[in-house]
């Protein structure tokens, strides 16, 4: 299996514009988790889905920050407008079935964002 | 809600020396404990977890950790520390029914020196 993949692996972009993260889970993975990873804050859940429906996104900073899970096999983490203040290792997860806190997840290679 | 934490933040040891990495955690149930690793660049990979039974999990490349429900700990060890060990580890919690998030905590970047 390929693992879980993330595209881009590297962007940067100017503040105000809209970014789009990508994420492939791996097959039959039931749960999606979308991690933020920065200095400060270390890393934060911000979204997760099972069986495509978004289950708790507690963590979704605010309203510019959005998520969706169309299929099985894809998801998007979208931020507009961007800020300097995004900027940071965006990390995408998938899980079984066991539940999201208790069943091993894991992690594609993470997407680095800045913002300009 | 479950939170863990991870008191060393930046941890240096010679090459073939022991390592201990300490965990506390605070949940008031049986929890569900885990040692990630991230490489430079890399994502986090599972070293080992900890669900129930023996209270002493081995891992893979040669960590063990022991669960200590009297300290509300969750150590990670390794006898022999190679170069390749470098890296951040990060502890985390997680919890059945409820809140099913894993909480991570800020983790320990290791420095091995040869």
């Amino acid at each position: 299996d390929a693992g879980v993949i993330q595209s881009p692996r590297h962007e940067v972009t100017e503040m105000g514009q809209e970014v789009t993260l990508r994420c492939k889970p791996i097959s039959g993975h039931d749960y999606l988790f979308w991690y933020r990873q920065t200095m400060m804050r270390g890393l934060e859940l911000l979204i997760y889905f099972n069986n495509n429906v978004p289950i708790d996104d507690s963590g979704m900073p605010e309203d510019r920050f959005s998520a969706k899970m169309p299929n099985a096999s894809f998801s998007t983490l979208k931020i507009q407008p961007s800020e300097p203040r995004d900027s940071a290792v965006y990390f995408c997860a998938s899980s079984i079935i066991a539940g999201a806190g208790t069943d091993t997840q894991y992690f594609g290679p993470g997407t680095r964002l800045t913002v300009l | 809600a479950q939170s863990v934490t991870q008191p060393d933040i930046h941890i240096t040891v010679s090459e073939g020396a022991s390592l201990e990495l300490r965990c506390n955690y605070s949940y008031g149930a049986t929890p569900y404990l885990f040692w990630y690793v991230q490489s430079p660049g890399q994502g986090l990979q599972l070293l080992l977890k900890y669900f129930s039974g023996d209270t002493l999990v081995q891992g893979i490349k040669g960590f063990e950790a022991e669960f200590k429900r009297s300290q509300s700990s969750f150590n990670l060890r390794k006898p022999s520390v190679h170069w390749s060990d470098a890296a951040e580890y990060f502890c985390a919690v997680g919890a059945q029914g409820g809140s099913e998030k894993l909480v991570f905590g800020k983790g320990t970047k290791l420095t091995v020196n040869p």
